[in-house]
């Protein structure tokens, strides 16, 4: 079936360490989303991708990286500078095309930082 | 900016009550307007869009949302709400193909016995 896969579901991290988060989908879209979750903030958008090899900053990036090699994969890394990097991150994908733009998404990944 | 405002982090609803969750837009131009649901430890599910073919909009379990211009409003109803509908629900918006989307704080509904 099509869909997103986000692993792991659950993810602890000690303070100091990088974690990559993996997010991979075969829905063939070409735009891809990282989403932070924390309770009563709704979703904070991380970093998006629109094409392979390109990606831009959202609204939260400060302390996270991400890398578009495959049209398929969108890894996210939460590095150590993140100060709080406790959430539930969600990743997405759209397709690009006209009158089709709602975004599709993974199960999520909840990180805990112990 | 593109932005929606969700009224109300919680409502709670009778079992079989009508539903009415809040939503107001700002946007320069036309905007796509999405509502989403999300049950815990979950992803989200789309509910229902707006892309400006037909202000009443169907969606899935139901619901159903009104695109109102002149109030910049978007707010999802059910006539009848059931136990099932218990979950965080999320507007969004988006005003450019493939750009992501700006979601509202979210709206946890309870639906009580």
């Amino acid at each position: 079936d099509g869909g997103i896969t986000q692993s792991p579901k659950y993810l602890f991290r000690k303070e100091g360490q990088n974690v990559t988060l993996s997010c991979e989908q075969n829905l063939n879209h070409d735009a891809m989303y990282w989403y932070r979750q924390d309770p009563g903030q709704g979703l904070r958008l991380i970093y998006y991708s629109q094409i392979v090899n390109d990606f831009q900053k959202g609204d939260i990036a400060e302390g996270y990286s991400v890398s578009r090699e495959k049209k398929e994969s969108f890894p996210l890394t939460v590095t150590s500078a993140q100060k709080n990097p406790t959430a539930f991150y969600l990743c997405a994908s759209s397709p690009n095309g006209v009158k089709s733009t709602e975004a599709f998404f993974g199960q999520g990944t909840r990180l805990t930082v112990v | 900016a593109q932005s929606v405002t969700q009224l109300g982090s919680h409502v709670s609803v009778s079992e079989g009550a009508l539903v009415l969750l809040r939503c107001n837009y700002s946007s320069s131009v036309p905007p796509y307007l999405f509502w989403y649901v999300q049950y815990p430890n979950q992803g989200l599910q789309l509910l229902l869009k707006y892309t400006s073919a037909a202000t009443l909009v169907k969606g899935i379990n139901g619901f159903e949302a009104e695109f109102k211009k002149s109030e910049t409003s978007f707010h999802l109803t059910k006539p009848s709400a059931h136990m099932s509908d218990a979950a965080e629900y999320f507007c969004a918006v988006s005003v450019k193909t493939g750009y992501a989307l700006n979601f509202g704080k979210g709206t946890s509904l309870l639906v009580t016995p």
